[in-house]
């Protein structure tokens, strides 16, 4: 079974400053997908990034950009520039096909973010 | 574009009676998941439907169900309520194939007493 560990249960940063959230993952497909998602206090989930595993490159979202090493299995999100509204929980998670259409997301235990005026 | 809708946002149930929760999707989203996040569990799948057919269930006992209607609505029902049953329930909605990531809900609370 696939899993997503993230390390941090807690992070803090200073307004304006770079913060790096970790995440490595278990896997044995070589096709997938990973994303980060953000949860404020709203409770929604949002997408903040996504990296499709076959590409090599970083995937960049503005502000956000990530850290993928496939052979370590590692994937981090890097924030530039943080501002109060970054402040959520930060989800990291897995997406493979599991049969009939499916790609079901398997999520990390999470990160809390402050962010420090 | 209207964003993926759950109702109702807060809801609390006596242990033994059952529970449905509503969930719309994105319009054009034909693909329904259901997650359940508490503190101790985190987010785990429940349940991903697809055209009105399950196409995917977790590791969740019977008394988790759910349907999906013909546009793409879903509900997801528990019976027979427990304690542990208390979390939030989030609804995602994606295009026919996910891998471009979900658009979920805002939860519904669900609160068993």
């Amino acid at each position: 079974a696939q899993t997503v560990t993230q390390s941090q249960p807690e992070m803090s940063v200073q307004e304006a400053e770079t913060v790096t959230l970790s995440c490595t993952y278990d896997t044995s497909e070589s096709d997938y997908y990973l994303f980060w998602y953000k949860q404020p206090p709203s409770r929604q989930m949002i997408l903040v990034i996504r990296q499709e595993a076959y590409k090599q490159q970083n995937a960049t979202e503005n502000r956000f950009s990530v850290n993928f090493q496939k052979a370590a299995k590692s994937f981090s999100l890097k924030i530039s520039d943080s501002q109060l509204g970054d402040a959520a929980m930060y989800f990291c998670a897995y997406s493979a096909y599991s049969g009939a259409g499916s790609y079901q997301l398997t999520f990390g235990k999470g990160t809390k973010l402050s962010v420090i005026p | 574009k209207a964003g993926v809708t759950q109702t109702p946002r807060y809801l609390i149930k006596t242990r033994g009676q059952q529970v449905t929760l509503s969930c719309s999707p994105i319009s054009g989203h034909r693909s329904v998941s259901w997650y359940q996040q508490t503190p101790g569990q985190g987010l785990q799948f429940l349940f991903e439907y697809f055209s009105e057919t399950q196409r995917n269930k977790g590791n969740f006992p019977g008394r988790f169900s759910g349907r999906q209607f013909s546009n793409s609505r879903s509900e997801m029902n528990v019976s027979t309520l427990e304690l542990g049953d208390s979390a939030l329930y989030l609804c995602a909605s994606s295009l026919a194939v996910s891998t471009v990531g979900y658009t979920f809900g805002s939860g519904t609370r669900l609160t068993v007493v």
